[in-house]
């Protein structure tokens, strides 16, 4: 059975920095390219960026770039997404994606103070 | 960006109804388009995959077409299982966009 687990999410300050993790079971991790998604309180998906399957490229939405980042450790079967310097518009629940047929269940992150 | 406009918001159909569901890109996506299911409180699940390629295990009631810009996701028989919200994503270009969704409810 696929599955794909998100951690690390939580109720953050403005300002702080926080990683995210997605441990992959189920399916060769190291063969699909994995993303990101994001999906506000009001429902609105966005993506965030992607991860190439050897780790070796990654890409991000523009406006995300300068503060976040997608690392793999395909030894582990984990996606991380570090995000930096957040703001209460990364509030959102976030979910890892391999190759977009499989999905976790996502974690939420709230950033207020 | 390749912005999604994705119509109608909110359909309202009965048990057995034709559905149809679309999005439209800004410029042409080459049949890069997948479409997604996403029940409350779920994950989004893969219905249909560039255009027109039912994921394994979803029903033949889902089927999907298009080309250029103009994309289409049809349930040919509504289910009252069918009640969710349904997502377009374009993988053409990045960064991806999703459509804004679709909340699908029963009459």
């Amino acid at each position: 059975e696929v599955q794909l687990v998100e951690s690390g999410g939580g109720l953050v300050q403005p300002g702080a920095s926080l990683k995210l993790s997605c441990v992959a079971s189920g399916f060769t991790f190291s063969d699909y390219w994995m993303s990101w998604v994001r999906q506000t309180p009001g429902k609105t998906m966005e993506w965030i960026g992607d991860i190439k399957y050897d780790g070796s490229y990654t890409n991000y939405a523009p406006s995300l770039k300068n503060r976040f980042t997608i690392s793999r450790d395909n030894a582990k079967s984990t996606l991380y997404l570090q995000m930096s310097n957040v703001r209460s518009e990364d509030t959102a629940t976030y979910y890892c994606t391999g190759g977009f047929a499989y999905w976790g269940q996502g974690t939420l992150v709230t950033v207020s103070s | 960006d390749i912005q999604m406009t994705q119509s109608p918001s909110f359909l309202s159909a009965s048990v057995g109804d034709r559905v149809t569901i679309n999005c439209k890109a800004s410029q042409n996506i080459n049949k890069y388009l997948d479409w997604y299911q996403q029940k409350h409180g779920e994950a989004p699940k893969l219905l249909i995959y560039n255009t027109n390629n039912l994921q394994t295990g979803i029903p033949s009631r889902f089927s999907g077409s298009g080309s250029g810009t103009d994309y289409t996701l049809t349930i040919s028989s509504l289910q009252p299982e069918d009640v969710a919200t349904y997502f377009c994503l374009q993988h053409s270009s990045r960064p991806y966009t999703f459509g804004a969704g679709t909340k699908l409810e029963l009459k």
